[in-house]
């Protein structure tokens, strides 16, 4: 069965500070990956995705994740955190060969907490 | 371009009554997924409709069931409610191959 896994419920970061919010996934083939942004009472935002290429995907705002194939993660990361980052964070996979038709496999969130 | 648009923003409904909750596709997408998502949770898939057809369908009962219309909105009903359903739904549209998912800000439902 596939499954996306975010180990950490909340990750604490000094603003300035890097952050890494992390994500494995287990899934036959080579997955699509994903990652949302969720603020509060409000729907999923698009940040990145891995679907084949590079393995250091650049996205919105300034984040970036890196894949690994043979750890099977996807970690999302960020040179420099702001206040405003504070958010929840959701990681997806959609199973290969399925497209547009394929539905998000999502973990349960991890939430990140900028402090000033 | 005003995105995806799911309305109502929030209903409150009583137990055993029926809900239906809309979704408007940001332009040019033709498939429309659902999701719900519980408080502390992430999102589940529903279900998913191209072509006026459901294509595919997550571990949800019979009680969920959907529609798309030839403008490509779609809606989802929800039966005999129970306190459970109680949750954020999310609607997503997508166009093509491998392309990302876009969601509306979700109708959230209560039931008491």
């Amino acid at each position: 069965a596939q499954s996306v896994a975010q180990p950490e419920d909340q990750v604490n970061v000094a603003e300035g500070n890097p952050l890494t919010v992390k994500c494995t996934y287990s899934v036959s083939g080579n997955p699509y990956l994903f990652w949302y942004v969720q603020y509060p009472n409000r729907g999923l935002q698009f940040l990145l995705k891995y679907i084949t290429g590079d393995n250091l995907v650049k996205g919105s705002y300034g984040f970036e994740a890196e894949f690994n194939k043979s750890q099977t993660s996807f970690h999302l990361k960020k040179p420099s955190a702001l206040v405003s980052d504070s958010a929840l964070y959701f990681c997806a996979v959609r199973a290969p060969g399925e497209g547009s038709q394929g539905n998000l496999i999502f973990g349960k969130g991890t939430k990140l907490s900028v402090k000033p | 371009d005003a995105g995806v648009t799911q309305s109502p923003t929030h209903l409150i409904k009583t137990r055993g009554q029926q809900v239906t909750l809309r979704c408007s596709p940001k332009s040019g997408h033709d498939t429309v997924s659902w999701y719900q998502q519980a408080l502390g949770q992430g999102p589940q898939f529903i279900f998913q409709y191209y072509e006026e057809e459901e294509r595919q369908r997550g571990n949800f009962p019979d009680r969920f069931s959907g529609h798309q219309f030839p403008n490509y909105s779609s809606e989802l009903n929800v039966n005999a409610l129970l306190l459970g359903d109680s949750a954020l739904y999310l609607c997503a549209s997508s166009l093509a191959l491998v392309t990302e998912a876009f969601f509306g800000q979700g109708t959230r439902l209560t039931v008491v």
